[in-house]
């Protein structure tokens, strides 16, 4: 496997369900991200983890948790979804903070909310 | 919080023309300036960065910045079919740990 990795790559769940997304990165890299995609909207920022730490939660409401269990995992578990958080969730790591270095992007999450 | 802003287009261009896409910031203190390209059903991937004490040509890809307006544009040279894509562009948030990005500029290239 190389560079951004996202498991599932496709998730449909009622909104009682429990699941979970999965995040891999290959690249050595020290931080990284979960972004939100929906339809007309721009990428929204949900949280950033640097060396494992979190450093931002962009006012993320509490059905969405994250996990970072080291630097190369990233998790972003999910209960009592609401439609409207169907979307395409996005990881994304770079070698240092953000700002200043290159983030890659794995292929995305498409997760649908019934 | 900074903003940014882009043209959602779709912007329409004949193969071979160039392709002007522009984005403006909020935050006239922003150093340095990315553009993402995604096509339809992927992710996001990096074309190029530049900071803000100069314009950076690769390829066939060109940012420049206008610091006093406010904006950064991309310039696609002889526009292929295979640059028909969102383009994004995003500065790093205030305190420097991930970007903003815009809505994107959808880029249409015919042949």
């Amino acid at each position: 496997e190389t560079g951004v990795t996202q498991t599932p790559r496709h998730l449909v769940m009622g909104m009682t369900n429990k699941k979970s997304l999965k995040c891999e990165q290959h690249l050595g890299h020290n931080a990284m991200y979960w972004y939100k995609q929906s339809a007309k909207k721009p990428l929204e920022l949900m949280f950033v983890y640097n060396f494992k730490e979190q450093t931002e939660n962009n006012s993320v409401p509490s059905r969405f948790s994250p996990e970072c269990p080291n630097s190369s995992h990233l998790f972003l578990h999910l209960h009592t979804l609401q439609p409207e958080d169907s979307a395409l969730y996005l990881c994304a790591s770079s070698q240092g903070p953000g700002g200043a270095d290159t983030q890659y992007f794995g292929p995305g999450t498409r997760l649908t909310v019934l | 919080q900074k903003e940014v802003e882009q043209n959602s287009g779709p912007l329409s261009v004949p193969e071979g023309a160039i392709a002007s896409l522009n984005c403006t910031y909020s935050d006239r203190g922003s150093q340095s300036f990315f553009w993402y390209r995604q096509y339809s059903g992927k992710s996001p991937e990096l074309i190029m960065f530049i900071y803000s004490n100069g314009d950076k040509e690769d390829g066939r890809f060109t940012a420049q910045l206008n610091k006093a307006s406010q904006y950064v544009s991309l310039l696609i040279r002889d526009s292929q079919p295979s640059d028909s894509a969102t383009y994004l562009c995003a500065v790093p948030n205030q305190a420097g740990t991930a970007l903003i990005f815009g809505k994107g500029t959808t880029l249409s290239v015919s042949s």
